[in-house]
């Protein structure tokens, strides 16, 4: 059974460093993985997709690797903000075609 | 393209009623997925339709839920007999095959 893991739960950095998020899943055979960004009582907003056979994919301010075989993603901000406040969720496409979902890593960004 | 729509955003019901909920997806997308999200947890898979056929079912869903999606456009969830612990957030999602997903809205559901 897949298990989808995200540290750390919570992160909370001053305005401007960069950080890095962590996602980590136990059975590799996989599709894709998919980062998505929730806002407090809101859906999820997809924020970068990797496919099985890319190592990374950017998008502005915002840098996704993929580790399949051991496992891996990390999610790299740059130059936080606080509008990057949020709930950051990784999500792995496999088998059945069904996503599962890490539990989060809820970021807040002070000013 | 308005992306994936979700109605109705809130509801809230007394213990014991049914509910409904609707998801239309991205038009050309043939894949619709249910997930239920609680606080602080992420969203946990309830079901999925490739076109209109329901191909996946979890084990968390009752047999108080029913899902369907006749003609393989937009999608209902429904919860019979609901009961407190029903109470969560219902988050609908469309893809094409082996591609990005998207979500919508949610439903927020309070079962008192």
């Amino acid at each position: 059974k897949q298990e989808v893991t995200q540290i750390p739960a919570a992160l909370s950095v001053p305005e401007g460093e960069n950080l890095v998020l962590n996602c980590s899943f136990t059975d590799s055979a996989i599709y894709n993985l998919q980062w998505f960004r929730q806002d407090p009582g809101k859906g999820l907003t997809s924020l970068l997709l990797i496919q099985s056979s890319q190592r990374e994919q950017t998008s502005g301010r915002l840098n996704a690797s993929l580790d399949k075989s051991s496992g891996r993603s990390t999610l790299y901000i740059a130059a936080s903000q606080p509008g990057d406040s949020a709930t950051y969720l990784c999500a792995v496409l496999q088998g059945a075609q069904k996503l599962v979902f890490g539990q989060g890593t809820r970021l807040t960004i002070n000013p | 393209d308005t992306g994936v729509s979700q109605d109705p955003r809130h509801k809230i019901t007394k213990r014991g009623q049914n509910v409904t909920f609707r998801c239309d997806p991205i038009s050309e997308h043939n894949r619709l997925y249910w997930y239920r999200q609680t606080l602080g947890q992420g969203p946990e898979f309830l079901t999925y339709f490739q076109n209109e056929a329901q191909l996946e079912k979890s084990r968390l869903l009752s047999d108080r839920f029913s899902a369907e999606r006749p003609k393989g456009s937009f999608s209902t969830l429904e919860i019979q007999r609901t009961e407190q612990g029903d109470s969560a957030m219902y988050l609908c999602a469309s893809s094409r095959d082996y591609t990005e997903a998207f979500f919508g809205q949610g439903t927020r559901l309070t079962v008192v």
